[in-house]
Order: C-alpha cells, then sequence, then structure tokens
C-alpha cells in the first residue's frame, strides 16, 4: 500500500525566505509523486509531478522538488517565498492510472 | 489541461435531505473520481466513476450514500443521501485523461461546499 507523511501541519517563513515543505512517501513500487496547492476557498492547483524522468522537478510559481529515492523523500522547496505562496499544500503518490494517495497537508503561512 | 466546473458551489442543507452535485468537463476524459475534504483535512477518495459501468467505492463508502452516475465522458453527478451534520465537507471531483499517459496526474474541480444543518 502507499502512504504520504508530511512533516509539518503548519509552516511559517517570512517573505523573502526559503520555503521547504517535507514529503516522504511510502511505495512498493516505483512511484508518480505530485504536489498540488489549494488556496484558499479553491480546489487543488497541481504544482509538480516527477513521473521517472529527471529526479529534480521544476513547477509553477518557482516551485520545485527533488526525487530522493534512498530517502524517499519528495521535499517542495522555493528560494524566495511571497506573499501570495500562503496556502495549503499536498503531497500525493499514485501508482499511475490510479487512485492518489495524500497526505495530510501542509499549511504555508508568510510573514511580512 | 483539462477545464472542469462543479455545481453547485456550496449550499446549505437540512438533516435528512439529499443534494447532488454536478461534475461537467470540458474535454473527453478516460477517468473521473470524487474526494471529499471533511474541515481542516486532507481529501479522501470516495469512488472512481466508471462511463457506462458502476463506479468503484472506496472502504468507507457505500453506493446507498453516495450514488454516483457517469452517462457519458464529460459529466458525472455525486449525490450525498440522507444527510447528517458529519457530511458537511467540501466534494472535489477529479478527471485523469489516460490519454495524456497513465501518470496519476488528475485535475480538480473548485469544489462544492456543503454545510448540513
Amino acid at each position: 500500500a502507499q502512504s504520504v507523511t508530511q512533516l509539518g501541519s503548519h509552516v511559517s517563513v517570512s517573505e523573502g525566505a526559503l520555503v521547504l515543505l517535507r514529503c516522504n512517501y511510502s511505495s512498493s513500487v516505483p512511484p508518480y509523486l505530485f504536489w498540488y496547492v489549494q488556496y484558499p476557498n479553491q480546489g487543488l492547483q497541481l504544482l509538480l509531478k516527477y513521473t521517472s524522468a529527471a529526479t529534480l522537478v521544476k513547477g509553477i510559481n518557482g516551485f520545485e522538488a527533488e526525487f530522493k529515492k534512498s530517502e524517499t523523500s519528495f521535499h517542495l522547496t522555493k528560494p524566495s517565498a511571497h506573499m501570495s505562496d500562503a496556502a495549503e499544500y499536498f503531497c500525493a503518490v499514485s501508482r499511475g492510472a490510479q487512485k492518489l494517495v495524500f497526505g495530510q497537508g501542509t499549511r504555508l503561512t508568510i510573514n511580512p | 489541461s483539462a477545464v472542469i466546473s462543479q455545481k453547485p458551489s456550496r449550499d446549505i442543507c437540512q438533516r435528512g435531505t439529499s443534494l447532488t452535485i454536478q461534475c461537467q468537463v470540458d474535454s473527453q476524459v478516460t477517468m473521473m473520481f470524487w474526494y471529499r475534504q471533511q474541515p481542516g483535512q486532507s481529501l479522501t477518495l470516495i469512488a472512481t466513476a466508471n462511463q457506462g459501468s458502476e463506479a468503484t467505492y472506496e472502504s468507507g463508502f457505500v453506493i446507498d450514500k453516495f450514488p454516483i452516475s457517469r452517462p457519458n465522458l464529460t459529466f458525472s453527478t455525486l449525490t450525498v443521501s440522507n444527510m447528517s451534520p458529519e457530511d458537511s465537507s467540501i466534494y472535489l471531483c477529479s478527471v485523469e485523461d489516460l490519454r495524456r499517459g497513465a501518470s496519476g496526474e488528475q485535475f480538480f474541480g473548485p469544489g462544492t461546499r456543503l454545510t448540513v444543518l
């Protein structure tokens, strides 16, 4: 069975600081991994995805994530936080053409 | 990417009644999914809506409570039956188009925010 663990239900950073949101996965087969963002009162938007190509994946809005098989991790980073990045972020795992399994979510707050 | 709309966007319902949520996609897609997001929680898959056949439900969800229709490749409905306050959640539909490859990538609708009194 697949599972995803997001470390930290709430992360707070200052505007301009590094954003690091942690995600560890468990999968018996090579996974597909995703980061989604949910702004208040909106649906989910795909930030980026890993599908066994390059291990460093670049997404929208300046976010990127690195797939590390040895650490079973897929942490999300952004070099410089912007106020508009405040949202809920979800890491998810799939084995392809099947259901997505979501982590618990991390609420990102940006301090001015 | 597919554009997905949901109706209604929100509703307030009385205990014991039922609500049908519609999901419309702007292109034909292979797979459609329905998720529940309880307040302050992550997303939980309710069922996979298959065109021309019965929906496939996840553990803990049953057809009598959450009947689903998928009459064609662009439309699906989810009904929340005999509602109780515990059904207050955001309900989201999503799609995966296998013609883009079976990566598991899903596109989500804006959600339906349901409050049951």
